[in-house]
């Protein structure tokens, strides 16, 4: 494709529900990254797989999230049993260096 | 933690005005640093790539200076243009090459 997409744009989850969120990186692109964003701030980074293999998870804030990139192409976060405290603006960026990123649109996530 | 901080957090200027804002990030373990421009309801987009201190980026009307000895990059922006307007994102890449860590941002806005 010719950019990243992201999919769904917006969600809206009841708490203690679960959501999956899709990253679809530019094709051919090695690295794929996770990051949260809260209104007024930069992307906190969550984590980033090279090909399939995750080569950091450090920025995922506890055991509810998961991310995983089977055959190293799409991606998905998964967030179990959401919290209010959740919802934010998830973006997926990716590329082909491991330096500069190319972002999808986002995902906008609400926990009510 | 890794601090990354972008000073100043917002900026009001006149059009034609020139101006610029610092990013400041670790001094040890550098591997690179991204400037990135956030128009609001878009994606980051990327604008420079900067490896080597004494970098010097230009692209159009914006450039950017780096020193990865005292840990600081500036931007700056020539003749101020009212679609100059957004967000500039600086993100630090420590030597394990894959994790960015971003600011928080600097907001222009551009009055005409």
């Amino acid at each position: 494709g010719a950019g990243v997409s992201q999919s769904p744009r917006y969600k809206v989850t009841k708490r203690g529900q679960d959501v999956a969120l899709r990253c679809d990186p530019i094709s051919g692109h090695v690295s794929l990254y996770w990051y949260r964003q809260a209104l007024g701030q930069g992307p906190e980074f969550l984590t980033y797989f090279n090909y399939e293999a995750q080569q950091d998870k450090s920025g995922l804030p506890n055991d509810r999230f998961s991310a995983e990139r089977p055959e190293g192409s799409i991606s998905t976060l998964t967030i179990q049993r959401t919290e209010q405290r959740d919802s934010a603006m998830y973006r997926c960026a990716s590329s082909s260096t491991g330096y500069e990123q190319y972002f999808g649109p986002g995902t906008r996530l609400t926990v009510t | 933690i890794l601090n990354v901080e972008q000073s100043p957090q917002s900026l009001h200027v006149q059009e034609g005005d020139s101006t610029n804002f610092t990013c400041s990030f670790p001094s040890s373990n550098f591997y690179a640093l991204h400037w990135y421009r956030w128009e609001t309801a878009k994606s980051p987009e990327a604008l420079f790539v900067m490896t080597l201190n004494g970098d010097e980026k230009k692209k159009g009307r914006i450039s950017a200076t780096l020193n990865t000895k005292e840990g600081y990059s500036y931007l700056y922006i020539k003749g101020s243009q009212p679609e100059d307007s957004a967000t500039y994102l600086c993100a630090f890449i420590g030597t394990n090459a894959g994790k960015s860590t971003f600011g928080d941002g600097t907001t222009l806005t551009v009055k005409p």
